[in-house]
């Protein structure tokens, strides 16, 4: 079936070193989109990437869209305490009318 | 700022009953989902559905899952006969149209307890 792989499934870093998380679907996406979900909340939109090699910004997250339009990251740079919480690729598969969730990667701040 | 609203935020019923969720999509979107999610674990698709039909449905959306969108603005799940594994948080989501590239907007989410 359409799955998304993402890892790693669990970081934990010191406040101010970097964080990646990598998404990698096993079929072409129109698009790809991540969410973030703080402890006991609900998925919050963050961004949506589209083009083939596509990369945005927002502030200290950097996203990436693979040329393939298979794979995906989300990169922040100096990790704050607010950075806390679950991060999701969401990827809708180039004919289907769903987004499907990766599993998620669970960031945890030291400070 | 427009939201997705469910209710209740927390559900506790005895394993064999019927459960409702109610979610209020935001107002001009035609697209509406279901997710699950277990404690801990991935964001799970359940059911897709547009212009009162049924348009997608996992595995997961057995024959004891059902929704309906009974007055144009309620959007409802249903699960006839819980079992212990329906334990989860369910997450309502509304898209505004068709093409991929709008964002889903998920609502709190209603935590159900099976006991």
């Amino acid at each position: 079936g359409q799955q998304v792989m993402q890892i790693p499934q669990y970081q934990h870093v010191q406040e101010g070193e970097d964080f990646t998380t990598y998404c990698n679907s096993s079929t072409t996406l129109s698009n790809i989109q991540w969410y973030k979900q703080r402890p006991g909340g609900h998925p919050v939109f963050l961004i949506q990437l589209v083009k083939s090699g596509e990369v945005k910004k927002q502030k200290r997250l950097t996203f990436q869209f693979g040329e393939a339009k298979k794979n995906s990251s989300l990169h922040i740079t100096a990790t704050q305490t607010t950075d806390v919480g679950t991060y999701f690729c969401a990827g809708f598969m180039e004919y289907g009318n769903k987004l499907v969730f990766g599993a998620g990667t669970i960031l945890r701040v030291k400070s | 700022e427009p939201e997705v609203t469910q209710t209740p935020s927390h559900q506790v019923t005895q394993m064999g009953q019927e459960v409702i969720l109610r979610c209020v999509p935001i107002s001009n979107h035609l697209y509406f989902y279901w997710y699950r999610q277990i404690l801990g674990q991935k964001v799970e698709f359940l059911v897709s559905f547009y212009n009162n039909e049924i348009s997608e449905k996992s595995e997961i959306f057995d024959d004891q899952f059902s929704v309906e969108r009974p007055d144009g603005s309620n959007f409802t799940l249903k699960i006839r006969s819980t079992k212990l594994e329906d334990s989860a948080m369910y997450f309502c989501a509304s898209r505004e149209r068709q093409v991929p590239n709008t964002e889903a907007f998920f609502g709190q989410g209603t935590r159900l307890t099976v006991v």
